[in-house]
C-alpha cells in the first residue's frame, strides 16, 4: 500500500532541545494528521490539519499543513523525557473519520535526560 | 470519551488454528471501523474498512478469506485470522469512527493485539 515519506527515521536529542520532523507525498492530501505511538500501544492523535497553510499548536507541539497539500511538518519545543516514542504522520484524501488513513513510516524520538 | 478497546491484548496460538480479535467502541457508536497490521519497527498498514451491517472492504493484497471481518453491531467489530501461520504474527490495531457530531472527523485507535503464531 501507499506510504508517506517521513523523515528523519530516528532522532536522538537532549532534554530541552527542539525537534522537527516532516512528511511528504507525491500526491495531494486534504487532511494531515500527526500521531504518537508508545511501545505496545495504539497511536494517539496529537494534531489534525484541515486547510492548506494551516499552522496549529497543541501545547509544545506545532504542526503545519503545506501550501501544496503534499507535505506537513511537526515541531516539538523544549523536549522532555516523556516525548519519547514514535511519531507518525498520516494523510487523508478527504476530511472525515470514515476516510482511510495513509501513514508515514514513523520517526523514532529518543530524549536523553 | 471516545475510548476503543481490544481483546485480547496478546495471544499465542499454534500454527493452523484460528484466532479472533475483538474491537469495541466503549462510549460511542462506531459506524466505521478499520483494521491495521503493524510489523516490528514498521508503520501501520490498513488491512480493511468495515461499516456496520455490510461487508468489509479489503485493501489490495489482503486475503479476505484469511482475515474474516465482522461488524455486526455499532460497538463491535471482530477480526478472525483463520489457519494462522508464523508469518501472520504481528500487532493488529483497530480504529473506530462515529461519523457524526464532534467526533466525526477523528479515528480513535485501540491499544492493539499482539499475535504470535508458533
Amino acid at each position: 500500500g501507499q506510504q508517506l515519506n517521513q523523515s528523519p527515521q530516528s532522532m536522538f536529542i537532549q532534554e530541552g532541545e527542539d525537534v522537527s520532523m516532516n512528511c511528504t507525498s507525491s500526491s495531494i492530501f486534504n487532511t494531515w494528521l500527526w500521531y504518537k505511538q508508545d511501545p505496545g500501544e495504539g497511536p494517539v492523535l496529537l494534531i489534525a490539519l484541515y486547510k492548506a497553510g494551516e499552522l496549529t499548536s497543541n501545547g509544545r507541539l506545532t504542526a503545519q499543513f503545506g501550501i501544496t497539500r503534499k507535505d506537513s511538518f511537526l515541531n516539538i519545543s523544549a523536549s522532555i523525557p516523556s516525548d519519547v516514542g514514535i511519531y507518525f504522520c498520516a494523510g487523508q484524501r478527504r476530511r472525515g473519520g470514515s476516510e482511510k488513513l495513509v501513514f508515514g513510516k514513523g520517526t523514532k524520538l529518543t530524549v536523553n535526560p | 470519551g471516545a475510548v476503543v478497546s481490544q481483546h485480547p491484548s496478546w495471544v499465542i496460538c499454534k500454527s493452523g488454528t484460528s484466532v479472533k480479535i475483538e474491537c469495541r467502541s466503549l462510549d460511542f457508536q462506531a459506524t466505521t471501523m478499520f483494521w491495521y497490521r503493524q510489523f516490528p519497527k514498521q508503520s501501520l498498514m490498513l488491512m480493511a474498512t468495515s461499516n456496520e451491517g455490510s461487508k468489509a472492504t479489503y485493501e489490495q493484497g489482503v486475503e479476505k478469506d484469511k482475515f474474516l471481518i465482522n461488524h455486526a453491531s455499532l460497538t463491535l467489530s471482530t477480526l478472525t485470522v483463520t489457519s494462522a501461520h508464523p508469518e501472520d504474527s504481528s500487532f493488529y490495531i483497530c480504529s473506530a469512527n462515529s461519523g457524526r457530531g464532534a467526533l466525526r472527523d477523528t479515528q480513535y485507535f485501540g491499544p492493539g493485539t499482539r499475535l504470535t503464531v508458533l
